[in-house]
């Protein structure tokens, strides 16, 4: 919704830049991680997923990197344009049967 | 056009007031989703259904009630006993055992006048 962006981190990006958007998970034994895109009063989007026995996923102009080790979850846009702007979220699955849903970082896209 | 639908966008309620939140899927999924979304949070699952007639309590199920009549609809009924229900509420939907590929519906804001 409007409001779920006030309280979180924001990451500023020109167009045309890439932008790396992070989050950390909570479970080392989670085995499959998701990232979304919630645009401004909207419900979110599925944008790239990826199974925790890969490091690295790409898809369109998005690439999504994991670090086991650090528990850490990246994305990758790349050259970022102003319909990117959005709240993008990790969640983490165990055993595809719990999802957790990470708080997420608000994407602006200066023109 | 397949997809989700929730209604209304927007719901007000009065105190002791309950107010239903309807989700509707025409994409013959099985399992049903309610989530719901504060600031500064990550989704928090109220209940699930995997299968018409059945449903379970999620994480944040009190002051919350649900049905699962068809497999079309899950409305989710906001009671009075819930004390603050002010958020953005999700309805998603997946077929029955890839909860990892749900599919989310606009939303709804409820507020408390």
């Amino acid at each position: 919704g409007e409001s779920v962006g006030l309280h979180l981190p924001t990451l500023s990006v020109q167009e045309g830049d890439n932008s790396i958007i992070n989050c950390a998970y909570s479970n080392s034994a989670s085995d499959y991680f998701i990232w979304y895109k919630q645009e401004s009063g909207k419900g979110p989007q599925f944008i790239i997923d990826i199974r925790s026995n890969m490091d690295k996923r790409q898809g369109q102009r998005v690439t999504v990197l994991l670090n086991k080790t650090v528990k850490h979850l990246s994305l990758q846009i790349a050259a970022t344009q102003p319909g990117d702007s959005a709240v993008y979220f990790c969640a983490e699955m165990l055993g595809y049967q719990k999802v957790t849903f990470g708080i997420g970082t608000k994407l602006q896209v200066i023109p | 056009d397949g997809g989700i639908t929730q209604s209304p966008k927007y719901l007000f309620r009065k105190e002791g007031q309950n107010v239903t939140l309807s989700c509707e899927q025409n994409l013959n999924h099985d399992a049903m989703y309610w989530y719901r979304q504060d600031p500064g949070q990550g989704l928090r699952l109220i209940y699930y259904s995997q299968i018409v007639n059945d449903f379970q309590k999620g994480d944040i199920a009190e002051g919350y009630s649900v049905s699962r009549e068809k497999k079309e609809s899950f409305p989710l009924t906001v009671t009075s006993a819930q004390k603050n229900p002010t958020a953005f509420y999700l309805c998603a939907s997946s077929i029955s055992g890839q909860q990892e590929t749900q599919y989310f519906g606009p939303g709804t804001r409820l507020l408390v006048l």
